[in-house]
């Protein structure tokens, strides 16, 4: 099983804020990461977040966490349709080693 | 430009058969990666190297052998290939082996495998 859970789908008009959650175990983790996966590409890193924060903001994008929970989630703002892509949460286990998700698939309508 | 490429970018192949995929980055990166993605893109670190140094063996089959001949290289053999071996093979990199300068990897496009 997956240690790192993402909801696998949302739609979302254009314009609207989009929000992913996600839930992970490792409560050593140092970093959580969010990447993006365009079609046919490989994965773009997005933001980060440090596990001492419980928020990140980044132009459109807001990362906020709550560790007691071990739940964090990927805000973004004024969705447009280039955000349509695969979002993957991934904490970090060390060396490089990164746990992902599933990943979730969004959809931008116009 | 390109930051990590890999070759090919689509392989299908009979069972049985021993293929490689090539990976290259020119970021200077002292770490180099592999995942693997399934059908349901679920994606799984299989190997890394830092500095030509093998860190990270996942539970993979052994008839998956990296090798890395410098630390801009990183190249992928299957031996015996297999028709669950069908998926699509991720290189990356990063700076460091540790840390945050581990965990920014920098992802190739990937490699289509089908297994026939």
């Amino acid at each position: 099983g997956e240690d790192v859970e993402q909801s696998l789908f949302l739609s979302v008009r254009e314009g609207d804020s989009s929000v992913i959650n996600c839930t992970y175990t490792d409560s050593s983790s140092t970093y959580l990461y969010w990447y993006k996966q365009e079609p046919g590409a490989g994965l773009q890193l997005l933001t980060y977040i440090f596990s001492n924060m419980d928020m990140k903001q980044d132009q459109r994008l807001t990362v906020l966490l709550n560790k007691k929970d071990k739940h964090l989630s990927l805000r973004i703002a004024d969705t447009q349709t280039g955000d349509s892509a695969i979002y993957f949460c991934a904490e970090s286990t060390g060396w490089g080693k990164l746990q992902f998700g599933a990943g979730t698939q969004v959809v931008v309508t116009p | 430009d390109t930051a990590v490429s890999q070759t090919p970018k689509y392989l299908v192949t009979q069972m049985g058969n021993d293929k490689s995929i090539k990976c290259e980055q020119n970021l200077g990166h002292d770490t180099m990666y592999w995942y693997k993605q399934d059908s349901k893109k679920f994606l799984k670190i299989m190997f890394s190297y830092n500095n030509k140094e093998l860190i990270i063996n996942e539970t993979v089959p052994n008839r998956f052998s990296p090798k890395s001949p410098d630390k801009a290289h990183l190249n992928l053999h299957i031996n015996s290939l297999e028709l669950g071996d069908s998926a699509v093979y991720f290189c990356a990199s990063s700076r460091a082996s540790q840390g945050l300068g581990a965990n920014e990897q920098f992802f190739g496009p990937g490699t289509r495998l089908t297994v026939l």
